[in-house]
């Protein structure tokens, strides 16, 4: 079965400051890997999807990568902002695995003024 | 935007009490998923439908139903609540072609809690 884990498990930067998140993945046939972001109490926010052809994606501050055959995809945030605070989470949609989603736990960013 | 609604934010059940957690999605997505997500456990697939009254168990199915009897609409049924069930349900959609191709969009989630 598929394993996600996402490390660290809470960070804590000042504001300005580049990031990177990291996640990592038991099973490499993944079809994708999908990167979210969860303010408390709140759903899910799509940030980034990277197909498994694909080496990285970009949105705004946000830049995704994935190395498939380590099993390894990084979040990197560009000059982090207070707004940026709340818990980032990775999936992955295995080739295997029919149409589900397999989530790591997290990461739970505070970014102090 | 893709819009993912659900019924409710906040819900507070008996023990005992058949409780319908309704989403609804206005993308025209094929697939449709309920998780529910819980502290240290992360989120859990509960149940998917692929298409119009079809529908597959995921991780933990036992103690839910689901239906789709519209592409746009899937909801969660606890036949007989209880309080393990206390948690956060999410909802959420993705299509089968586009450029959006396999990405899930998530709803708002209802807090469900039974006493």
């Amino acid at each position: 079965k598929q394993e996600v884990t996402q490390i660290p498990a809470a960070l804590s930067v000042p504001e300005g400051e580049n990031l990177v998140l990291n996640c990592s993945f038991t099973d490499s046939a993944i079809y994708n890997l999908q990167w979210f972001r969860q303010d408390p109490g709140k759903g899910l926010t799509s940030l980034l999807l990277i197909q498994s052809s694909q080496r990285e994606q970009t949105s705004g501050r946000l830049n995704a990568s994935l190395d498939k055959s380590s099993g390894r995809s990084t979040l990197y945030i560009a000059a982090s902002q207070p707004g940026d605070s709340a818990t980032y989470l990775c999936a992955v949609k295995g080739s295997n695995s029919g149409y589900a989603l397999n989530f790591g736990k997290g990461t739970s960013l505070l970014v102090t003024p | 935007d893709v819009k993912v609604t659900q019924s409710s934010r906040y819900l507070v059940k008996r023990t005992g009490e058949k409780v319908f957690l309704e989403c609804v999605q206005d993308m025209d997505h094929e697939n449709m998923f309920w998780y529910r997500q819980d502290p240290g456990l992360g989120l859990r697939l509960i149940y998917f439908s692929y298409d119009v009254k079809m529908k597959e168990k995921g991780d933990i199915p036992e103690g839910y139903s689901v239906s789709r009897e519209k592409k746009e609409r899937f909801s969660l049924i606890l036949e007989s609540a209880s309080t393990n069930q206390t948690s956060m349900y999410l909802c959420a959609s993705s299509p089968n072609n586009g450029a959006t191709y396999n990405e899930q969009f998530f709803g708002p989630g209802t807090r469900l809690t039974v006493l």
